[in-house]
């Protein structure tokens, strides 16, 4: 079975820009958590979706976005990019809730902001 | 919020020797918590779990941690280290409400030297 693929592995953008990173979750698996890794505040959760629903939301500003597809496959989205979201970003899939089922993370997507 | 807190940033053992790596939670109830490795470059796998029952909780790759309420602890341990298991790992707890919200610890950095 296939494993949580992220794309694409490494992104360079400029401040201001705009940037899309994909997530394709482990085959029936419906649900998709994303988190940001960084240096200075190690990891925090930023969303996760369930069923195209968004279920659970971190701290983040609004610039953060997400969504999910009818094919669980989720899309998240960071505009006005800040030398501060410089950052991995990791998506998590797996079957449903944490506490019951477990959580499988891809290598994640590193994204600098220049 | 729940909170957990790895005191140590960076450990160095011998292989062969045994590992023990902290973790304190803060919570009233009885939490769910989590044991995380990352490898560099990769995303984050799961050594174990707890949410009830025995106290002792055995996982993947030789790994046990142990619950212990009176001290607020969660500590992970193995009897003796491979060179592989130089890592990162994190220990995690879900955020009451919402089964599937992850807080992370900041990390402990793993080296062995042989």
């Amino acid at each position: 079975k296939a494993g949580v693929t992220q794309t694409p592995r490494y992104l360079i953008k400029t401040r201001g820009q705009q940037v899309t990173l994909s997530c394709s979750p482990i085959s029936g698996h419906r649900s998709v958590s994303w988190y940001q890794q960084t240096p200075g505040q190690g990891l925090q959760f930023l969303f996760e979706y369930f069923s195209e629903t968004q279920r659970n939301k971190g701290n983040f500003p609004g610039r953060f976005s997400g969504r999910q597809f009818s094919n669980s496959r989720s899309e998240m989205n960071v505009s006005t990019l800040e030398l501060g979201d410089s950052a991995l970003y990791l998506c998590a899939s797996s079957q449903g809730l944490v506490i019951s089922y477990e959580q499988y993370f891809g290598p994640g997507t590193r994204l600098t902001v220049t | 919020a729940q909170s957990v807190t790895q005191p140590d940033i960076h450990i160095t053992v011998s292989e062969g020797a045994s590992l023990e790596l902290r973790c304190n939670y803060s919570y009233g109830a009885t939490p769910y918590l989590f044991w995380y490795v990352q490898s560099p470059g990769q995303g984050l796998q799961l050594l174990l779990k707890y949410f009830s029952g025995d106290t002792l909780v055995q996982g993947i790759k030789g790994f046990e941690a142990e619950f212990k309420r009176s001290q607020s602890s969660f500590n992970l341990r193995k009897p003796s280290v491979h060179w592989s298991d130089a890592a990162e790992y994190f220990c995690a707890v879900v955020e009451t409400g919402t089964a599937s919200k992850l807080t992370f610890g900041t990390g402990t950095r793993l080296q062995v030297t042989l």
